[in-house]
């Protein structure tokens, strides 16, 4: 089945150390997106990329940095910069940027030790 | 600004009860979309609905309605009949013009539906 994978479901991190989260999918979208999300509140944009090898910052990049080498992958790298990075991550992907659906994977819920 | 305002924070109903949640939007934009999607305790979002600001007819889909009316800047969602399986987090988003051609979500609060047996 097409579909969105985010690993780990849970992880835990030092203080100072960075973490990545992976996000793969398989439904041949070009776009692909993370999102946090904290209690109460909606989802905020992290990054976003269109193609492979292309990212943008959304609205909340400080402190977390990705890549896109390949179009079926779009890792999270939360770096020890990040100073309250305990929260829900979803990634997402859609077929284009405008306007299209964006579908998601089950989340890693990122805390602190 | 462009915004989404999702005013019920909670709800709670009885299984079998009709339920509406309210979605309110603000944009500068002629052409937008707007999308609701569902998050269960699982966590994952699901795609519910994207409706163009060019069509305001209702739509329905089984026990799911959608009422769309550009005058009063509103989207709002009808669960009828609700059951167990419903309870979930809502969330109302608006897509918006960002860097250029590329849109990105606007996203309300969310409204938590707890249905109850």
């Amino acid at each position: 089945d097409g579909g969105i994978t985010q690993s780990p479901k849970y992880l835990f991190r030092k203080e100072g150390q960075n973490v990545t989260l992976s996000c793969e999918q398989n439904l041949n979208h070009d776009a692909m997106y993370w999102y946090r999300q904290d209690p109460g509140q909606g989802l905020r944009l992290i990054y976003y990329s269109q193609i492979v090898n292309d990212f943008q910052k959304g609205d909340i990049a400080e402190g977390y940095s990705v890549s896109r080498e390949k179009k079926e992958s779009f890792p999270l790298t939360v770096t020890s910069a990040q100073k309250n990075p305990t929260a829900f991550y979803l990634c997402a992907s859609s077929r284009g940027v405008e306007n299209q659906p964006q579908h998601f994977g089950d989340g890693t819920r990122l805390s602190i030790l | 600004a462009q915004k989404v305002t999702q005013a019920q924070t909670e709800i709670s109903v009885v299984e079998k009860e009709d339920v509406t949640l309210d979605c309110v939007y603000e944009t500068r934009d002629t052409t937008y979309y707007l999308f609701w999607y569902k998050q269960p305790p699982s966590g994952e979002l699901v795609f519910l609905i994207r409706r163009n600001s060019f069509d305001e007819q209702n739509e329905i889909s089984g026990r799911y309605s959608w009422n769309f009316q550009k005058s009063t800047s509103s989207f709002n969602f009808t669960i009828t009949a609700s059951q167990v399986v419903d309870s979930a987090v809502y969330f109302c988003a608006l897509s918006e013009a960002y860097a250029g051609n590329n849109r990105k979500l606007i996203w309300g609060l969310g409204t938590s539906l707890a249905v109850n047996p």
